[in-house]
């Protein structure tokens, strides 16, 4: 298995405070990617990074911010977390864009 | 632009019985195509992938072939088990971006 580890596993939080999960991997790839998934629409790009202080945007950045200032870590904040940011949020990484991606196992983030 | 569409679930099976889930995809180029599975409370998995037309796939007993004269990817399984209750989402490369684009997934539940 790729060593891809996410922080928090579940995380409750209100409205309106700030929210910083975590991508952690060990395999040196160069893309890391946020996803969130929500029912009825699959999988979804937030933010994307191709290398140190490299990031770009997905199909659904309104919200949320990222960065990434070593190789090995990705953040994602939620700067006034909504409810409707409750979901399930995943990072992959891969080698190279476009090609296999290799994904964590997932926070599940209930914002109330 | 490249897009996938994969059939809707959820697809309720008996153990044993044949599996097809259908995937369709529109693209320039030669993209490579995915598949991947999602377990109950898991990160997406790469189940098999094709990187070149008449190329198959295969994994666990899944096999999937790269048709570029139908532009499709169609997941099959001859006998499936319990065990392969999941949600499965097919994927291409690449979309505007250079990233991979994933299908809305497909939940499969295996009766005994």
């Amino acid at each position: 298995d790729a060593g891809i580890t996410q922080s928090p596993r579940h995380k409750v939080t209100e409205t309106g405070t700030p929210v910083t999960l975590r991508c952690h991997q060990t395999e040196n790839h160069r893309y890391m990617y946020w996803y969130r998934q929500d029912p009825g629409h699959g999988l979804r790009l937030i933010h994307y990074s191709y290398g140190v202080k490299d990031t770009d945007k997905g199909e659904v950045s309104d919200g949320y911010s990222v960065s990434r200032s070593k190789t090995e870590d990705f953040l994602l904040t939620l700067e006034s977390a909504t409810s409707s940011q409750t979901s399930v949020y995943f990072c992959a990484i891969s080698g190279d864009q476009g090609e296999t991606q290799y994904f964590g196992p997932g926070t599940r983030l209930l914002v109330l | 632009g490249n897009s996938v569409t994969q059939m809707e679930g959820p697809v309720t099976l008996s153990e044993e019985a044949f599996l097809t889930i259908n995937c369709t995809y529109t693209a320039t180029g030669y993209p490579s195509l995915f598949w991947y599975v999602q377990y109950p409370g898991e990160g997406l998995q790469l189940l098999l992938k094709a990187t070149k037309a008449d190329d198959k796939g295969s994994n666990k007993g899944f096999e999937a072939t790269y048709r570029k004269e139908t532009t499709s990817f169609h997941l099959e399984k001859g006998s499936v088990q319990v065990s392969d209750s999941a949600v499965y989402f097919c994927a291409l490369s690449r979309d505007s971006q250079g990233n991979l684009i994933f299908g809305k997934g497909t939940k499969l539940s295996v009766k005994p």
